[in-house]
Parts: structure tokens; C-alpha cells; sequence
């Protein structure tokens, strides 16, 4: 399988919230991030959460982490349709390895 | 510029003809890193520039990619007699530090026909 998971799409109504969920593979991973891409746009870092944490909170946005089950989500409360997005989870620091590791991206399509 | 600069931001090029694609770092980020991204896929790693150090290139799909940086400023990714497999948009990115935070380019897209 691939080393970082997301299912590929998730749909929500504006004003919910959404939960965007990960998995991976490797318990050496020392960095998990979020990014998201507008259409025809590169990539911009949401948030990152090292893995001593359980939980990061920033504004809107929710991280949690749990490590046993190499399990991370991204929660966004009060969802707008400016958050309509591909969204990524990345890990980084896996065996002493630097470069950053994507999944697929998650495509949230938030409807009126 | 502010951000991560690349050009061209749309090549379309015939079967077996090589392209070039340039990265223009944000000033003073030590790495730099292409990812390709194919149609509804996600990125795939390519090559990796740290400093002065030998680059990572375990990413490169064939011998047809390759890539060079000059010091700690432009990348150049070179593909060779392209085929179609090769349509893309390939993305740059830099950082300045070893956490992993990347700033992204807007990507150039390729289209082989």
C-alpha cells in the first residue's frame, strides 16, 4: 500500500464541519502536515503537528494525532466555500529522511 | 520575487522533444525539491537539492529526467525525448529549514501530445 492515505473526496454543507481523515505507515515519522491546493494553484502549508503532540489548534482548524493507530485528521469547523480545496497529509522525518512524503489529497467540496 | 517562481507555467511539446523547466527558490531556502503531480494523482517525489551536498535523486523515473541546481539558487529539470506518460504539472518547492515546511511554486504544466 502507500505510505500516506486519504480518501479522495469528501462533500459537506457550508457552515458544518469537516473532518478530513489520514493514515501512514511509518512509526518514524517525526513531522505531519497539512496542505492545501486551490485549483491551479501549488501547495501552501495549512498546519504541522510534531508527533510528541496529540492535538494542534489553530483558528478553524483542528489536528489530532494518534500515533498508535498512525492516524491524523484535519477538523474544520464552520466550513466556507472558500475552503473548497484538494487537501494533503504529508510526513516528513521518517527514517532520517528530509523530503516530505504526500498522499493523494482529499478534494472537499463544500455546498450551499 | 517573494515566492517560489516557475517558468514556463504551460509547455505543450511534441513526443521525443526535450523540454526544460525552471525553479526559482525563495532567497536564501537551502533545499529545493521537484514533485511531479499527474491528473487526479498526488505527488510524487523526484529529485531533492540540500546546500552543497550530492542531490536525491531516487525520485527520477527514467534516465530521460535529470536536474541541476546552481548553488543555493535556480533549478533547472531537464526531461528527454518526453512521451506522453510525462504530462504533468511539475511542481517546485523550497525550504528553509530542516522541519519540512515547503513553499510551493504555482507549477509548470506539461502537455505531450
Amino acid at each position: 500500500g502507500e505510505d500516506v492515505e486519504q480518501s479522495l473526496f469528501l462533500s459537506v454543507r457550508e457552515g458544518d464541519s469537516s473532518v478530513i481523515n489520514c493514515t501512514y505507515t511509518d512509526s518514524s515519522s517525526t513531522y505531519l502536515y497539512w496542505y492545501k491546493q486551490e485549483p491551479g494553484a501549488g501547495l501552501q502549508l495549512l498546519t504541522y503537528i510534531f508527533s510528541n503532540m496529540d492535538m494542534k489548534q489553530d483558528q478553524r482548524l483542528t489536528v489530532l494525532l494518534n500515533k498508535k493507530d498512525k492516524h491524523l485528521s484535519l477538523r474544520i469547523a464552520d466550513t466556507q466555500t472558500g475552503d473548497s480545496a484538494i487537501y494533503f497529509c504529508a510526513e516528513s522525518m521518517k527514517g532520517g529522511s528530509y523530503i516530505p512524503t504526500f498522499g493523494r489529497g482529499t478534494s472537499l467540496i463544500v455546498h450551499p | 520575487g517573494a515566492g517560489v517562481s516557475q517558468s514556463p507555467s504551460n509547455k505543450v511539446t511534441e513526443k521525443g522533444k526535450d523540454v526544460e523547466l525552471r525553479c526559482d527558490p525563495i532567497s536564501g531556502h537551502t533545499a529545493l525539491y521537484w514533485y511531479r503531480q499527474r491528473l487526479g494523482q498526488g505527488l510524487e517525489f523526484l529529485i531533492y537539492f540540500q546546500g552543497n551536498s550530492a542531490p536525491d535523486k531516487s525520485g527520477l523515473p527514467s534516465d530521460r529526467f535529470s536536474a541541476e541546481r546552481t548553488g543555493e539558487s535556480v533549478s533547472t529539470l531537464t526531461i528527454q525525448r518526453t512521451q506522453q506518460e510525462d504530462s504533468a504539472v511539475y511542481l517546485c518547492a523550497s525550504s528553509q529549514d530542516l522541519r519540512g515546511e515547503l513553499f510551493f511554486g504555482e507549477g509548470s504544466r506539461l502537455t505531450v501530445l
